[in-house]
């Protein structure tokens, strides 16, 4: 077992709808980090969080630290957001900001 | 502020041959962290740098590979005698002090032809 779960694999919404992508690990961690890559491209920071909630335009980003759980939320999603979202944490028992990655989400926003 | 720079974007290596990628921090950052990514998986780390220190190699593979990061200029992960398996997106990120500011560079697409 993967110490950093995602769901759903895939997830194909139209504009306009709001998306949640789901993340549960398995380790203590000392922040969560949610990264967005398009294809061929970089990856890109969109939030990182140790509790509580952020919020960014669109984006919101969630963590219950109890449950060992984080959520990623687009808000009137556009079809420039389809990219893959990637849920990585920063273990408490590993050096440094060293991160582990989840195998990503991949939206798709159809017009 | 320039972010973090990593050249070459892309590379194109025979089999046998050396590949060297170049990985220059955000200005202010000292740690370094390498990553790959395979085709079609989830990004794994591979090696944990501060100036002119490795401090964690727990994910590098034990042969053909090494890192290093010197007290003047960009870090290197070096790869020897390249196989076909070693094609992947390489990526760097850096940081301050390990809370603040974990940036990603654009990658280096390695490809063994």
């Amino acid at each position: 077992k993967n110490e950093v779960e995602q769901s759903p694999q895939n997830l194909t919404a139209q504009e306009g709808e709001f998306i949640t992508i789901n993340c549960s690990y398995s380790v203590g961690i000392s922040a969560l980090h949610w990264l967005q890559q398009h294809p061929g491209g970089g990856i890109v920071s969109l939030f990182m969080l140790s509790s509580g909630k952020k919020k960014h335009g669109r984006l919101i980003a969630t963590i219950n630290i109890q449950e060992k759980h984080s959520s990623l939320h687009i808000t009137a999603s556009h079809p420039r957001d389809s990219a893959v979202y990637i849920c990585a944490v920063r273990s408490v028992e590993t050096s440094g900001s060293r991160l582990t990655f989840g195998e990503g989400t991949q939206l798709t926003v159809n017009p | 502020n320039a972010g973090v720079m990593q050249n070459p974007r892309h590379l194109v290596r025979r089999r046998g041959q050396e590949a060297r990628l170049r990985c220059s921090p955000m200005k202010g950052h000292s740690h370094v962290y390498w990553y790959r990514q395979l085709p079609e998986e989830g990004l794994k780390f591979m090696v944990y740098l501060q100036k002119e220190n490795i401090i964690d190699e727990s994910g590098m593979p034990k042969e053909r590979f090494s890192a290093e990061f010197p007290k003047e200029g960009p870090s290197i992960l070096r790869i020897q005698q390249v196989v076909r398996g070693d094609s992947a997106a390489y990526f760097c990120a850096s940081s301050s002090d390990g809370n603040y500011g974990y940036t990603f560079g654009s990658g280096t697409r390695l490809t063994v032809v």
